[in-house]
């Protein structure tokens, strides 16, 4: 079975720029998650789905930040306009509704703002 | 609130040796317990859970005992192997709220 598919692998954008990471969890999964990664602040939620509707967003940075579920099977994480701060390595995970507390990661998407 | 704290890394050591790495956690109630781990260049991959107090968890050789009048979940292995060289993340979920709380992990480097 695929496991959660995250697109671009890499993106390397300009300041200003909007960018606009996908995500496809794993089929029958009913809540997905994205986190970002930095050095500097460890791995942070952004924000959650459950049944495709955005359940926590406490963790999304600012309005600069946007997330969306249209339908079971893709989400997207967009940043508009972009930020040098903004460059980490994003990941998407999701869980089942059966035995949902653990999550399945994708491989991360790493966002270069120059 | 629930937090995870980690034995801070980065953490060395030679092949066949014992590993430990510290997890201690503050939660209400009764939270599951996570340990995840990241190879370079990859996402978290589930290493094991416990559930309940006194559950041991384990895979590849690693474990983790739920001690809950200690409030811990540590990790150990008898005998890393280079292949082990990773992050390791210790976590918590509890309940019905499925987000979970991540410690700040722990570098591993397994020399040969």
């Amino acid at each position: 079975d695929a496991g959660v598919i995250q697109s671009p692998r890499h993106e390397v954008t300009e300041m200003g720029q909007e960018v606009t990471l996908r995500c496809k969890p794993i089929s029958g999964h009913n809540s997905l998650f994205w986190y970002r990664q930095t050095m500097m602040r460890g791995l942070e939620l952004l924000i959650y789905f459950n049944n495709n509707v955005p359940i926590d967003d406490s963790g999304m940075p600012e309005d600069r930040f946007s997330a969306k579920m249209p339908n079971a099977s893709f989400s997207t994480l967009k940043i508009q306009p972009s930020e040098p701060r903004d460059s980490a390595v994003y990941f998407c995970a999701s869980s089942p509704a059966e035995g949902g507390e653990t999550q399945y990661f994708g491989p991360g998407t790493r966002l270069l703002v120059l | 609130g629930n937090s995870v704290t980690q034995m801070e890394g980065p953490v060395t050591l030679s092949e066949e040796a014992f590993l430990t790495i510290n997890c201690t956690y503050t939660a209400t109630g009764y939270p599951s317990l996570f340990w995840y781990v990241q190879y370079p260049g990859e996402g978290l991959q589930l290493l094991l859970k416990a559930t309940k107090a006194d559950d041991k968890g384990s895979n590849k050789g690693f474990e983790a005992t739920y001690r809950k009048e200690t409030t811990s979940f540590h990790l150990e292995k008898g005998s890393v192997q280079v292949s082990d060289s990773a992050v390791y993340f210790c976590a918590l979920s509890r309940g019905s709220a499925r987000q979970l709380t991540f410690g700040s992990g722990t570098q591993l480097t397994v020399l040969p």
